[in-house]
């Protein structure tokens, strides 16, 4: 069965702070992985990232994946209380549109 | 481009009635996919159309159906409700029958309460 696993659940970090944000993931014919943002509404399109060791990059985020180990990683630097989200990873397998989603990473910023 | 807009935006439904959500794709985008948030299962995948025929298909008892139309327009149905139905659920968008084509784009959702 499909799996996609996020580290760590919940953190909360200071202003200013860098995040580093983990999915891990077990999934049939891997075409892609996404990368979400969610406050209190529907996700909001981050990354997608199809090809491995490809650093993809927007303002204060970024994210690389992996495909030989399986995992990617979404980092945030300079940290803003508007970062405060749950961010969801997920990944796309087989054939069409089908996402399997992560549990999501509660991020909180505090001022 | 507008984006992806779903009606009614909230419902409150009894145990046992049936309801229907839709779903409008941002413009030129062919592939709808239908997505249950809950607290406790978090994002499950639903069901997915592709020029008005269901592609993929999750987990979920058959109480669970959907359809796509020509104009790429999508409704979803459930019949005969449960308290766990009760949950948000979102809509997501894509141009093309594969994510090779581009990312899913999701809509606001409709807040389903069945009481």
């Amino acid at each position: 069965e499909d799996k996609v696993v996020q580290s760590p659940l919940s953190l909360v970090v200071h202003e200013g702070d860098t995040v580093t944000l983990n999915c891990s993931y077990e999934v049939t014919n891997f075409r892609s992985l996404l990368w979400y943002k969610q406050e209190k509404k529907a996700p909001t399109f981050l990354f997608m990232l199809t090809s491995s060791g490809i650093e993809k990059k927007s303002g204060r985020l970024s994210s690389i994946l992996d495909k030989k180990e399986l995992f990617s990683i979404l980092n945030i630097t300079a940290t803003q209380t508007g970062d405060s989200a749950v961010y969801l990873c997920a990944v796309g397998g087989e054939y069409g549109n089908k996402l399997v989603f992560g549990a999501g990473t509660i991020l909180r910023v505090k001022s | 481009k507008a984006g992806v807009t779903q009606t009614p935006r909230y419902l409150i439904k009894t145990r046992g009635q049936q309801v229907t959500l839709s779903c409008s794709p941002i413009s030129g985008h062919r592939s709808v996919s239908w997505y249950q948030q809950t607290p406790g299962q978090g994002l499950q995948f639903l069901f997915e159309y592709f020029s008005e025929t269901q592609r993929n298909k999750g987990n979920f008892p058959g109480r669970f159906s959907g359809r796509q139309f020509s104009n790429s327009r999508s409704e979803m149905n459930v019949s005969t409700l449960e308290l766990g139905d009760s949950a948000l659920y979102l809509c997501a968008s894509s141009l093309g029958g594969d994510l090779r084509f581009g990312e899913q784009y999701f809509g606001p959702g409709t807040r389903l309460t069945v009481t």
